[in-house]
């Protein structure tokens, strides 16, 4: 059964500080795994696309890695901001068909 | 701003009728993609339409329908509304139908079904 799973469900750092998030899938055949960043209420603004070749990916404070090997990625925030107080997705494809399989999300808050 | 609209913002209905969402996708872009998201399961791909023809399927109920229109502005019908169909539901553009692309997505709809 294709799923993703992402960890920790929720998490409290402080401005400044670093942190990781974590997502395992089991999808195969795969083709891609993105990130998305999405505020309260608001929709997913992608962060990062990787593909089957692509073991590191960067977007300014964010840096996502990927093993396809163990099927894991991991999203890196360096020198967190509160505007990075959100909901942090991981989505990941096969590449038979069009499909998109989300995991549940980690909330993150960022605290003066 | 993701250059996505979608209308109307909220949407309160009853239990057993019928709505339509629209959505309308960047400028160039091709691809639609509608989404649902509710409290308990998270984020869910819907379905996929690409310069007017339905692209793929995901976990779209039998009472949901979606269309695209030769303007490449695309609609969800959802009807005999249920309390569980309460939902924020997104569409997302892309330039392309594959999955690779990256998506923008609209600023959502609100779904209360009382």
């Amino acid at each position: 059964k294709n799923q993703v799973e992402q960890s920790p469900q929720s998490l409290i750092i402080l401005e400044g500080k670093n942190c990781t998030l974590q997502c395992n899938y089991t999808v195969s055949p795969f083709s891609n795994l993105r990130w998305y960043k999405q505020d309260t209420g608001r929709g997913p603004v992608s962060l990062t696309i990787m593909t089957f070749s692509e073991n590191t990916k960067s977007n300014g404070r964010y840096t996502a890695t990927l093993d396809a090997d163990t099927k894991q990625s991991s999203l890196h925030i360096t020198a967190s901001q509160l505007s990075d107080s959100a909901s942090y997705i991981c989505v990941v494809s096969p590449n038979t068909g069009n499909q998109f399989y989300f995991g549940t999300g980690t909330s993150l808050t960022v605290i003066p | 701003d993701s250059g996505v609209t979608q209308t109307p913002k909220h949407l309160i209905t009853a239990t057993g009728q019928r709505v339509t969402l629209r959505c309308s996708p960047r400028s160039g872009d091709l691809s639609v993609y509608w989404y649902q998201q509710s409290l308990d399961q998270g984020l869910q791909f819907l379905i996929q339409y690409y310069n007017g023809e339905e692209r793929a399927k995901g976990n779209i109920l039998e009472r949901f329908s979606a269309q695209q229109f030769p303007d490449l502005h695309s609609e969800l019908n959802l009807s005999s509304l249920e309390l569980g169909d309460s939902a924020l539901y997104f569409c997302a553009s892309s330039p392309r139908g594959l999955v690779f692309y990256e998506q923008f997505f609209g600023p959502g709809t609100r779904l209360t079904v009382l």
